[in-house]
């Protein structure tokens, strides 16, 4: 069956433009995940969608960042006024269940370019 | 989350089996054990998982010690296109089920 996706593959933008990158989960997915990778760094949780229940946003670095998901399926995660610290690799995961024993299946990722 | 240590690096040869090790001491009885890897340039990958049996699947075994404050990922015979960062992280059955990524450890895998 598809995998995650997300789009674009690819994001060039200018320092404080805003920008969306959209997360397609697996059908029937409840529970989806943004992770974001900077340059020769490690993976760090940015927010956690369940259900209808209310998001685990503790890990968005500032206000500037936000993310909502529609229908229970596709997210958008929206960064404003972006800045050059921003730029990275940002990966959307999703996973049946929330339960420790399902693992998460990761989309390709967006690569964001703040110039 | 509970921390896991892992060796930063380690070698093999194609063709042969590698045991990546991982170290969770502080692992409580609701943690799962998860494997994840991620090729240069790609996104994470899933690997397997486990509670306490050993488990395997199409591309890897995993072993739990018996007190489960180790883990082991076998890969059977390993390829070149298993070079790759392997992360060892616990997930709780409780909480949200984001994964806390460590440094893991780069497999290099030499023809």
């Amino acid at each position: 069956g598809a995998g995650v996706s997300q789009s674009p593959s690819n994001k060039v933008t200018e320092k404080g433009k805003d920008v969306e990158l959209r997360c397609d989960p697996i059908s029937g997915h409840t529970a989806l995940y943004w992770y974001r990778q900077s340059l020769g760094q490690g993976l760090e949780f940015l927010i956690y969608f369940q259900g209808n229940s209310a998001p685990d946003k503790s890990g968005l670095p500032s206000d500037r960042f936000s993310a909502e998901r529609t229908g229970g399926s596709v997210s958008t995660l929206t960064i404003q006024r972006t800045q050059q610290e921003d730029s990275a690799v940002y990966l959307c995961a999703s996973s049946l269940m929330v339960a420790g024993g399902h693992g998460q299946y990761f989309g390709p990722g967006t690569r964001l370019t703040v110039t | 989350d509970a921390k896991t240590t892992q060796p930063n690096s380690m070698e093999s040869n194609e063709e042969e089996p590698v045991h990546l090790p991982c170290n969770h001491s502080t692992i409580s009885g609701t943690d799962y054990i998860h494997w994840y890897r991620q090729l240069p340039s790609q996104g994470p990958e899933y690997v397997i998982h486990g509670l306490t049996s050993n488990v395997n699947n199409r591309m890897a075994s995993l072993a739990i010690a018996e007190d489960r404050k180790s883990s082991t990922l076998i890969l059977h015979r390993a390829t070149l296109r298993d070079a790759a960062v392997y992360y060892c992280i616990l997930r709780d059955h409780s909480n949200t089920g984001k994964l806390i990524f460590g440094q893991g450890t780069t497999l290099q895998v030499k023809p």
